[in-house]
Parts: C-alpha cells; sequence; structure tokens
C-alpha cells in the first residue's frame, strides 16, 4: 500500500519567515515527487516538481528531496499571507502512466 | 492558451442515478487523469486515459468508468450513485514524458 505522510497542520508561520513543509512517502522505488498548493474550494497548481536527490530552487519555493530517508520537504521563504494555503504533496511510482499518491495535505497559515 | 477545463462545475444526484463528467485538456497534452477529491483529504487516483485507452487505474470499483475520444477530451461515468461518491472531481491532462499533471477546476458532485 503506497502511502504519503504529511502533518494536517495547520501550520502557523508570521509574514516574511520561512515556511517549511514536510512529507513522508513509503514505497521505496518512487520516482517523482510533486508540490501543489490549494486554495480553499479550488483545485491543486503545481508548484515544485523535483526527481533527482538534492535541492530545486524556483523563486521563493525550494524543494528538497532525501530518497534514502524516503522524505521531500518544501520552503517558501519570505512567506507572504497570498501563501496561505493547504500543500499537497504527491509521489508517483514510476513513469508517466503511473497515478499520483498525494497526502492529505498541511494547511499553511501566514500570519501578517 | 487554454487550461484544463471541466464541466459542469456542480451538480447534484440522488443515490442510484447515473452522471457523466466532461474534461477537455491542456493544449498540446494527450494524457487525462481523473481524480476524487473527498473533503479534507488529498486526491485519489481513479484512473488514466492514453490514445484512447484507459493505461492505469486506481482502487475504485466498476461503477467508474471513462472514455477518451479522439480529440483527447475524456468523460468519466459513475453509475449507481452512493452517498459515498460525494467528493469534488478533478480532471488533469499531461503531455510527453515529465508528466506533470495541471488539473481543471473541478466537477463538485454532491448525492443525496
Amino acid at each position: 500500500q503506497k502511502e504519503v505522510e504529511q502533518n494536517s497542520g495547520p501550520l502557523s508561520v508570521p509574514e516574511g519567515a520561512i515556511a517549511s513543509l514536510n512529507c513522508t512517502y513509503s514505497d521505496r522505488v518512487s520516482q517523482s515527487f510533486f508540490w501543489y498548493r490549494q486554495y480553499s474550494g479550488k483545485s491543486p497548481e503545481l508548484i515544485m516538481s523535483i526527481y533527482s536527490n538534492g535541492d530545486k530552487e524556483d523563486g521563493r519555493f525550494t524543494a528538497q528531496l532525501n530518497k534514502a530517508s524516503q522524505y521531500v520537504s518544501l520552503l517558501i521563504r519570505d512567506s507572504q499571507p497570498s501563501d496561505s494555503a493547504t500543500y499537497l504533496c504527491a509521489v508517483r511510482l514510476g513513469g508517466g502512466a503511473d497515478g499520483l499518491t498525494f497526502g492529505k495535505g498541511t494547511h499553511l497559515i501566514i500570519q501578517p | 492558451d487554454a487550461g484544463v477545463t471541466q464541466s459542469p462545475t456542480h451538480l447534484i444526484k440522488t443515490r442510484g442515478q447515473q452522471v457523466t463528467l466532461r474534461c477537455s485538456p491542456k493544449s498540446g497534452h494527450d494524457t487525462v487523469s481523473w481524480y476524487q477529491q473527498a473533503l479534507g483529504q488529498g486526491p485519489q487516483f481513479i484512473f488514466q486515459y492514453y490514445e484512447e485507452e484507459e493505461r492505469q487505474r486506481g482502487n475504485f470499483p466498476d461503477r467508474f468508468s471513462g472514455h477518451q475520444f479522439p480529440n483527447y477530451s475524456s468523460e468519466l461515468n459513475v453509475n449507481a450513485l452512493l452517498l459515498g461518491d460525494s467528493a469534488l472531481y478533478l480532471c488533469a491532462s499531461s503531455g510527453g514524458t515529465v508528466g506533470e499533471l495541471f488539473f481543471g477546476e473541478g466537477s463538485r458532485l454532491t448525492v443525496l
């Protein structure tokens, strides 16, 4: 049974600080990892994808992957109130034909 | 460039009825996946269509079926609706080998 675990939160972070979101996965052979942002009542929006161990940066967002520890994280620098949302971690076992397994999401609140 | 479009956005059905949801993929994408998202949960993979065939399926009963048309658009059909089928149904499209998924706004189904 493939599982993706996230702390449901809420995670409260002051505006301007770094928000750190974490995710663990159970299937060691997972190949692709994604972070989605979902505002209340809206659909998930892709923020980052990462496929190799290490860090990947895109603007204020940094994704970190450690396959040995089966751990993936998302850092949001200079957090803004507009970053308040639910962040979903998703994992794909193999190639593009495989469906994504999602965690339940972490509810992030950025306090002005 | 149009993104993923879904219809209808909201619908209400009663137990035992049947429903059809529709999806047009993002321009240039040839693969369509369907996900079910219950309140407070992450999306769950239903199935994926490529070249008009179901390529992979998640853990959903045969009441859930689909179709992909030559123009890559897709339908999700659910028969014999149960109260537990109430959820947001998300269509996602992808293309190429990277397999990043882009979601539509979803169809919110309420079963009474």
